[in-house]
């Protein structure tokens, strides 16, 4: 099935450092989200964009839905260890069926 | 408000044998999926109800794998006979009125 490639696929770095991650598809999406999934825990939504060019804040957390509606960026800053885990993206397919389609994630890691 | 609910949370089983995974939905969230998770990747939908019908089931292996939402609320997913392949997490997730899904927090199916 088809996934979005989300790109680094991991990354190390020190408490305090802010960290950017992205996500691109070949096809377009109408609604682009963001989840976290911790290590035996489900993924939990962390920002959702609806608009091309949208950027929106959540926190330590931005991110943007791209004018070509094929790509988004996450960006953290200030990383503490909490930040720990897997990031998706996710793209929602235009239709009816509000489809889902998930990036391979990026896997952080924060170091004190 | 309570999230989505999996259980069990952990299966062991050994190949060819069968399993039943079963997810209770948000209250009031008329849209169910399951995903497939397998280890290093995105999740992966296998199947979407609309209240009690199937929205999309295209990804579902219907030779081995079936799912029910008999009475629109709770929904149970069962592989039989399982393969070495299906071991992954298993993911229910729910949405309302919005965009938004919510995910529990998963089984995770060994199958040896």
């Amino acid at each position: 099935g088809q996934q979005l490639n989300q790109s680094p696929q991991s990354m190390f770095i020190q408490e305090g450092e802010d960290v950017s991650m992205n996500c691109t598809s070949s096809s377009i999406f109408n609604t682009w989200l963001w989840y976290k999934q911790d290590p035996g825990e489900g993924p939990v939504l962390l920002i959702a964009l609806y608009k091309a060019g949208e950027l929106t804040s959540n926190g330590r957390l931005t991110a943007q839905f791209g004018i070509t509606r094929k790509d988004s960026f996450l960006n953290i800053s200030a990383s503490i260890p909490s930040d720990v885990g897997i990031y998706f993206c996710a793209g929602h397919t235009r239709g009816a069926t509000n489809k889902l389609i998930f990036g391979t994630g990026t896997l952080l890691a924060v170091q004190p | 408000e309570a999230g989505v609910a999996q259980s069990p949370r952990y299966k062991i089983i050994e190949k060819r044998q069968s399993v039943a995974f079963w997810c209770n939905p948000i209250s009031g969230h008329a849209t169910l999926y399951w995903y497939q998770q397998i280890l290093g990747q995105g999740p992966k939908l296998l199947i979407q109800f609309q209240n009690n019908g199937v929205v999309d089931d295209s990804q579902l292996p219907k030779d081995r794998f079936s799912a029910e939402r008999l009475k629109g609320v709770d929904s149970t997913l069962k592989i039989q006979p399982a393969k070495l392949e299906d071991s992954a997490v298993y993911l229910c997730a729910s949405r309302g009125q919005g965009h938004i899904q919510y995910f529990g927090a998963g089984t995770r199916l060994s199958v040896l």
